[in-house]
């Protein structure tokens, strides 16, 4: 079946690290791959997906590339700000069913 | 354009009680999902309602059901509630037709239920 595997937190860096969060994924087919982020008390806020192999998201300084060989999707940003804190999660929408990794929580210290 | 809107944004309750939840998706949305997230579980699909019918189902007890009005609205509602069901509850909505290997959801704010 359809899953996603993303890489267990917490995850705890100082401003201006460069950050990678792994995702990777299971599904037949094509399947549309997503970020969201959550900040505390708040919903699920998109931050980027990829619709295709190759593609690159980018939103917010945030990156992914859809990469079928490896089937990945892993989150990168070249230099987190405390702001940035928040839990991530991965995704993946197929055949009108979305499917959701377990989130990583990421914490970014001045 | 407005987002998806839940109501209420909290819930006290006790064991035993039923309670519905409220979400009203984007404009022009049809598809509404629920999930369950706690601390324990993580994020937990419920159900999705496209055009007022139930088109998946997660793996929850009868006790959670849902409905979908003619406006795309949607409602959860949970009866003989147990400690276990305190958790944030999120709605979600979609365009939700075609493929939808290009369908994204986008999220509201979510109802946190705690119940006593």
């Amino acid at each position: 079946g359809n899953s996603v595997t993303q890489m267990e937190g917490p995850v705890t860096l100082s401003e201006e690290a460069f950050l990678t969060i792994n995702c990777t994924y299971t599904a037949t087919g094509y399947p549309s791959l997503f970020w969201y982020v959550q900040y505390p008390g708040e919903g699920l806020q998109l931050l980027l997906k990829a619709t295709k192999a190759d593609d690159k998201g980018s939103n917010k300084g945030f990156e992914a590339t859809y990469r079928k060989e490896t089937t990945s999707f892993h989150l990168e940003k070249g230099s987190v700000q405390v702001s940035d804190s928040a839990v991530y999660f991965c995704a993946l929408s197929h055949y009108n069913q979305f499917y959701f990794g377990t989130g990583t929580s990421l914490t970014v210290i001045p | 354009k407005a987002g998806v809107t839940q109501t209420p944004r909290y819930l006290i309750k006790t064991r035993g009680q039923q309670v519905t939840l409220s979400c009203s998706p984007i404009s022009g949305h049809r598809s509404v999902s629920w999930y369950q997230q706690t601390p324990g579980q993580g994020l937990q699909f419920l159900f999705e309602y496209f055009s007022e019918t139930q088109r998946n189902k997660g793996n929850f007890p009868g006790r959670f059901s849902g409905r979908q009005f003619s406006n795309s609205r949607s409602e959860m509602n949970v009866s003989t509630l147990e400690l276990g069901d305190s958790a944030l509850y999120l709605c979600a909505s979609s365009l939700g037709a075609g493929g939808a290997s290009t369908d994204t959801q986008y999220f509201g704010p979510g109802t946190r239920l705690t119940v006593l």
